[in-house]
C-alpha cells in the first residue's frame, strides 16, 4: 500500500490555466506539507498543515492555495499558471508537527507549463 | 537562519568504491534534527536517517554509515562498497524547534560506474 500518494504524476498544461494536485496519506499522520523542487533539484517548503490548520505558509504567490479537507488529504490548487511554476511538487507527511518525526514524501507531481 | 551546505555537486565512483558525502549546517538553535534523504532517478524521496543534536553516536546500517560531529557542524554520510543502485541524489536536511521547516541542502549527485 502506498503511504503518501499524489495525483497526477505528470501534468502538462498551458499558461493561464488553473490546475490542482491531490495528496493523500494513509499513515495516520496529522501533519502534511507541500514542497517545490526546481529544475536544479533545490527543494523548498511551501505550506504545512497540522490537523487541517495551516501552520507554515512560505513566501509563495497567492495563486497557490492549499486545502486540507481532513488530516489525511492536502490538495494544492494553482491559478493562472505561469512558465515559472514548472517544477516537481512533492507532498509529505509526518506523524506530528514535532520536529523529531521524519517526513515521508509522495512520488512527486511533475508540472510542465507551456 | 538555518542553512545546509553540500559542497560537492556530482561525485562519480567506480562500483565497489566507498563514497563520502559532506554536509555542513548552520543553526543557532541548540535542539535540532538532521536528516539524509535519497532521490533515485525514478524521482521519489526516500528517508534514510534522522539524528538529533544531542545524539552524536555514529551509526552503521548495512553499507551506510553516518558521522555526526557537532563541534564542526557536520553530518557526513558514507556508502561503503558502492553499487550501481546507489546512483541517486542525496540530500542533507535540517529542522529545529520553533521553525518546523525542513531546510534542504542542494544535494549530491552520486554516479556509480559499473
Amino acid at each position: 500500500d502506498t503511504a503518501v500518494s499524489q495525483t497526477p504524476k505528470y501534468l502538462v498544461t498551458q499558461m493561464g490555466n488553473d490546475k490542482s494536485i491531490k495528496c493523500e496519506q494513509n499513515l495516520g499522520h496529522d501533519t502534511m506539507y507541500w514542497y517545490k523542487q526546481d529544475s536544479k533539484k533545490f527543494l523548498k517548503i511551501m505550506f504545512s498543515y497540522n490537523n487541517k490548520e495551516l501552520i507554515i505558509n512560505e513566501t509563495v504567490p497567492n495563486r497557490f492555495s492549499p486545502k486540507s479537507p481532513d488530516k489525511a488529504h492536502l490538495n494544492l490548487h494553482i491559478n493562472s499558471l505561469e512558465l515559472g511554476d514548472s517544477a516537481v511538487y512533492f507532498c509529505a507527511s509526518s506523524q506530528t508537527r514535532d520536529i523529531n518525526y521524519e517526513q515521508y514524501f509522495g512520488p512527486g507531481t511533475r508540472l510542465t507549463v507551456t | 537562519a538555518q542553512k545546509v551546505t553540500q559542497a560537492q555537486t556530482e561525485i562519480s565512483v567506480v562500483e565497489k568504491e566507498d563514497v563520502t558525502l559532506d554536509c555542513v549546517y548552520e543553526t543557532r538553535d541548540t535542539t535540532y534534527y538532521l536528516f539524509w534523504y535519497k532521490q533515485p532517478p525514478s524521482g521519489e524521496l526516500v528517508f534514510l536517517i534522522r539524528r538529533n543534536s544531542f545524539d552524536e553516536q555514529n551509526e552503521i546500517s548495512g553499507r551506510y554509515s553516518w558521522n555526526f560531529q557537532k563541534s564542526t557542524s557536520s553530518f557526513n554520510f558514507t556508502i561503503t562498497a558502492s553499487q550501481v543502485v546507489d546512483s541517486a541524489v542525496y540530500f542533507c536536511a535540517l529542522i529545529f524547534y520553533g521553525n518546523n521547516r525542513l531546510a534542504f541542502g542542494k544535494g549530491n549527485q552520486v554516479v556509480v560506474i559499473p
